[in-house]
């Protein structure tokens, strides 16, 4: 495709559930970024993967939240006993690689805990 | 640790106007900066990066934005606003070129006609 794309564009779940959103990064794009957007809090990163090096996991709140990437490609963050605070826009970014490329966004996931 | 200040919560202008929209940042080094726009129901877009050079960077859409070391800013400028201006803006800072971006809380732009 010609962006990124994330799946689902919404999710609404219960509170205690468990929720997987997908991003698919750029093809060829070897870095992946995860942000959240909130009221409260703005934008705020969560995790990097940049091609095979360990992540950058310093801005997941709580160890209720994973990420992995498989194949250097394809993104999963995982939201484990999903919690109100959780609800937000969770954005997804890559870029081409180390070396001041810009981050393209996709256009996020939506979710809500009730 | 880097911070990042949007003064401005939300700014009107009425179309044709000029707008400046302030941003501060707070990094020992040399920051990495960017301004990014995000218009109702779509995603971020880039209009302009700072990584060294010139201090006034061309961005799209018209925009430009001067780094000024001494005053930590980096405040966005664009002399004659549309309508289609009207979205929010975000100012980011980077650590290094290719790294995690931390982001101002953000300014949202009304445009009057």
């Amino acid at each position: 495709g010609a962006g990124v794309s994330q799946s689902p564009s919404n999710k609404v779940t219960e509170k205690g559930k468990d929720v997987e959103l997908r991003c698919d990064p750029i093809s060829g794009h070897t870095a992946l970024y995860w942000y959240r957007q909130s009221l409260g809090q703005g934008l705020e990163f969560l995790i990097y993967f940049q091609g095979n090096s360990a992540p950058d996991k310093s801005g997941l709140p709580s160890d209720r939240f994973s990420a992995e990437r498989t194949g250097g490609s394809v993104s999963t963050l995982t939201i484990q006993r999903t919690q109100q605070e959780d609800s937000a826009v969770y954005l997804c970014a890559s870029s081409l690689a180390a070396g001041g490329n810009e981050q393209f966004f996709g256009p996020g996931t939506r979710l809500t805990v009730l | 640790a880097q911070s990042v200040t949007q003064p401005d919560i939300h700014i009107t202008v009425s179309e044709g106007a000029s707008l400046e929209l302030r941003c501060n940042y707070s990094y020992g080094a040399t920051p990495y900066l960017f301004w990014y726009v995000q218009s109702p129901g779509q995603g971020l877009q880039l209009l302009l990066k700072y990584f060294s050079g010139d201090t006034l960077v061309q961005g799209i859409k018209g925009f430009e934005a001067e780094f000024k070391r001494s005053q930590s800013s980096f405040n966005l400028r664009k002399p004659s606003v549309h309508w289609s201006d009207a979205a929010e803006y975000f100012c980011a800072v980077a650590p290094s070129r290719a790294d995690k971006l931390i982001f101002g809380t953000g300014t949202r732009l009304q445009v009057f006609p």
